[in-house]
């Protein structure tokens, strides 16, 4: 079975324009949830959807958001890039009611 | 809110030595309660978790036991090995399992 993939695996962005990540989850998951890992702040819930609704949030601002595809792939997305939103972006998808699995991540570079 | 304390790391340790890297929570619920671990270069792998108090988790040697009277589930291993070697994170949840709080993360060094 295949993992979850996310794409890209490096993106290099420049302060002020937006971005797009992409996460197809494990076959048969109908949860995705959305992760920022930062050196200062560890990892942190940024939302979760299930099919295709937000079923949680964490407390990040509106800048960032996402969406949830009817074929369970989801999509998160940055706009007005700031510096400190250079992370490594992780996906996870799940089984309602069961643990996490994650993809290795998209390391995003805001210059 | 709910939060997750680890030990600060890096634990560095020989090859076959006994690991223990604590953990303490703090929740309002009865959360839920995992390590992940994540190797160089990639992202999070569940290695075990409980669910409700005095449940042990166990995986690949490794154990931790969800302690509710002291907050805590402390991961341990009895012989570590090399290929251990990567940052270990504790974490809760207590609305289902996909909204998580994680740990800052422990990095284990083992040398041979």
């Amino acid at each position: 079975k295949a993992g979850v993939t996310q794409t890209p695996r490096y993106l290099i962005k420049t302060r002020g324009q937006q971005v797009t990540l992409s996460c197809s989850p494990i076959s048969g998951h109908r949860s995705v949830s959305w992760y920022q890992q930062t050196p200062g702040q560890g990892l942190q819930f940024l939302f979760e959807y299930f099919s295709e609704t937000q079923r949680n949030k964490g407390n990040f601002p509106g800048r960032f958001s996402g969406r949830q595809f009817s074929n369970s792939r989801s999509e998160m997305n940055v706009s007005t890039l700031e510096l400190g939103d250079s992370a490594l972006y992780l996906c996870a998808s799940s089984v309602d009611n069961s643990p996490l699995h994650f993809g290795n991540g998209t390391r995003l570079t805001v210059t | 809110g709910d939060s997750v304390t680890q030990m600060e790391g890096p634990v560095t340790l020989s090859e076959e030595a006994f690991l223990t890297i604590n953990c303490t929570y703090t929740a309002t619920g009865y959360p839920s309660l995992f390590w992940y671990v994540q190797y160089p270069g990639e992202g999070l792998q569940l290695l075990l978790k409980a669910t409700k108090a005095d449940d042990k988790g166990s995986n690949k040697g490794f154990e931790a036991t969800y302690r509710k009277e002291t907050t805590s589930f402390h991961l341990e291993k009895g012989s570590v090995q090399v290929s251990d070697s990567a940052v270990y994170f504790c974490a809760l949840s207590d609305q289902g399992f996909q909204k998580l709080v994680f740990g800052t993360g422990t990095r284990l060094l083992v040398s041979p």
